[in-house]
């Protein structure tokens, strides 16, 4: 079956470490996001990629880094500079045609990796 | 100001009864698309319905329907038929034709189904 797979499903972070999350997808699908989900509050965009080796900052960029070195792929670390890391990340992808603004085409998501600092 | 703002924090219906979930946008873009998702306590985000700016009939899905008034800006979600597995938190988000890749969500309503 096809779909989104994010690991690994709870991670811990110490003090001063980087840990990368990881989000694989076999859907064939061009774009790739990484969202956070902080308790109340509703998904905040950090990173989409529309293209293998192309990535852009979303609206909280600031201690997240990714790469995207293959389609399949998309892992986001997160820094020692990001103060707050505690919350849900969710992976998602999208189809092509997805940037037309009248596509129904929804975004995908993985099933999230709960982040927290020990 | 929110873009998408959801005012009902926590729902109850009972089982087998209809319930309207509200979502008001705001965006100034002519063309635009609305999204319901489904989050189970699991976590995952499942896509429920979608409705274009541009579509003159409300989008249906089974027993999701939207009730969409463009000029009060609303887009509501209407769950027909209640059932135990619709408990879940519901949010509404949004793409607007400037930031074609991004989606735009609310803070979310928690819907408990009662027997």
């Amino acid at each position: 079956d096809g779909g989104i797979t994010q690991s690994p499903k709870y991670l811990f972070r110490k003090e001063g470490q980087n840990v990368t999350l990881s989000c694989e997808q076999n859907l064939n699908h061009d774009a790739m996001y990484w969202y956070r989900q902080d308790p109340g509050q509703g998904l905040r965009l950090i990173y989409y990629s529309q293209i293998v080796n192309d990535f852009q900052k979303g609206d909280i960029a600031e201690g997240y880094s990714v790469s995207r070195e293959k389609k399949e792929s998309f892992p986001l670390t997160v820094t020692s500079a990001q103060k707050n890391p505690t919350a849900f990340y969710l992976c998602a992808s999208s189809s092509p045609g997805w940037e037309t603004i009248n596509s129904n085409q929804p975004q995908h998501f993985g099933d999230g990796t709960r982040l927290s600092i020990l | 100001a929110q873009k998408i703002t959801q005012t009902q924090p926590g729902m109850f219906v009972q089982e087998k009864e209809a319930v309207t979930l509200d979502c008001t946008y705001d965006t100034s873009d002519q063309s635009y698309g609305l999204f319901w998702y489904k989050q189970p306590s699991s976590g995952e985000m499942i896509f429920l319905i979608y409705q274009g700016s541009y579509d003159e009939q409300n989008a249906t899905e089974g027993r999701y329907s939207l009730n969409f008034q463009k000029a009060r800006k609303s887009a509501n979600l209407v769950i027909s038929a209640s059932q135990l597995g619709d408990s879940a938190m519901y949010f509404c988000a949004m793409r607007e034709s400037g930031t074609a890749s991004k989606l735009t969500f609310g803070t979310g309503t928690r819907l408990q189904v009662t027997l």
